[in-house]
């Protein structure tokens, strides 16, 4: 079975600060995905990672792929408050058909 | 574009009750999709549809759901004989087939409560 794993679990952070929330997984991945999600709230798309060495960014997020590691990583970059949610990651492989698979998710608390 | 809603929004239920949960996926989407969610989780994938046909279903999905999407656009999702254990987020998601992405756009939720 595929595993997707997340860390940090929670990440508390000062605002203006960097930081880099890691997914790996445990298989062949088609597409990697990651997800906002705030408290009460439903999840809203950020990113698709399609290929080795896809990287994506918007505004102060900014996404990577690296599939022979089997790695994605969520780079923060000056947070700002508004970033405080939660991060879930997601994978796609074409053992799984269309199944996505969630990490854990990674709380993320920025404070001013 | 209005996109994914779901109802209700929330729902109390007695242990043993039946319930059923509706998704109304974005209108040109034909992939409709069914997770879990519970504190602290990400979403577990329940089952899959594209257009009308269930695709995949988890093998964690007891016999008391089911799913179905009987025209390819709405889809229902029932629990029978709701046990404490079914409390959680029910979360819906529609894409689009050869969109190159398969981006899955989620519904707010369905929260469930069994007493």
């Amino acid at each position: 079975e595929l595993k997707v794993e997340q860390n940090p679990l929670f990440l508390s952070m000062q605002e203006g600060k960097n930081y880099t929330i890691y997914c790996n997984y445990s298989t062949t991945s088609d597409r990697l995905y990651w997800y906002r999600q705030d408290p009460g709230k439903s999840l809203e798309s950020l990113f698709v990672l399609l290929s080795n060495g896809a990287v994506k960014q918007e505004g102060r997020l900014m996404a990577s792929l690296d599939t022979k590691a089997r790695l994605s990583t969520l780079h923060i970059t000056a947070a700002v408050h508004d970033l405080s949610a939660t991060y879930f990651c997601a994978v796609v492989t074409s053992f799984t058909g269309n199944q996505f698979y969630f990490g854990t998710g990674t709380s993320l608390t920025v404070i001013p | 574009d209005t996109g994914v809603s779901q109802d209700p929004r929330h729902k109390i239920t007695k242990r043993g009750q039946n319930v059923t949960f509706r998704c109304d996926p974005i209108s040109e989407h034909n992939r409709l999709y069914w997770y879990r969610q519970t504190l602290g989780q990400g979403p577990e994938f329940l089952t899959y549809f594209q257009n009308e046909a269930q695709l995949e279903k988890s093998r964690l999905l007891s016999d008391r759901f089911s799913a179905e999407r009987p025209k390819g656009s709405f889809s229902t999702l029932e629990i029978q004989r709701t046990e404490q254990g079914d409390s959680a987020m029910y979360l819906c998601a529609s894409s689009l087939a050869g969109s190159g992405t398969d981006t899955q756009y989620f519904g707010p939720g369905t929260r469930l409560t069994v007493l």
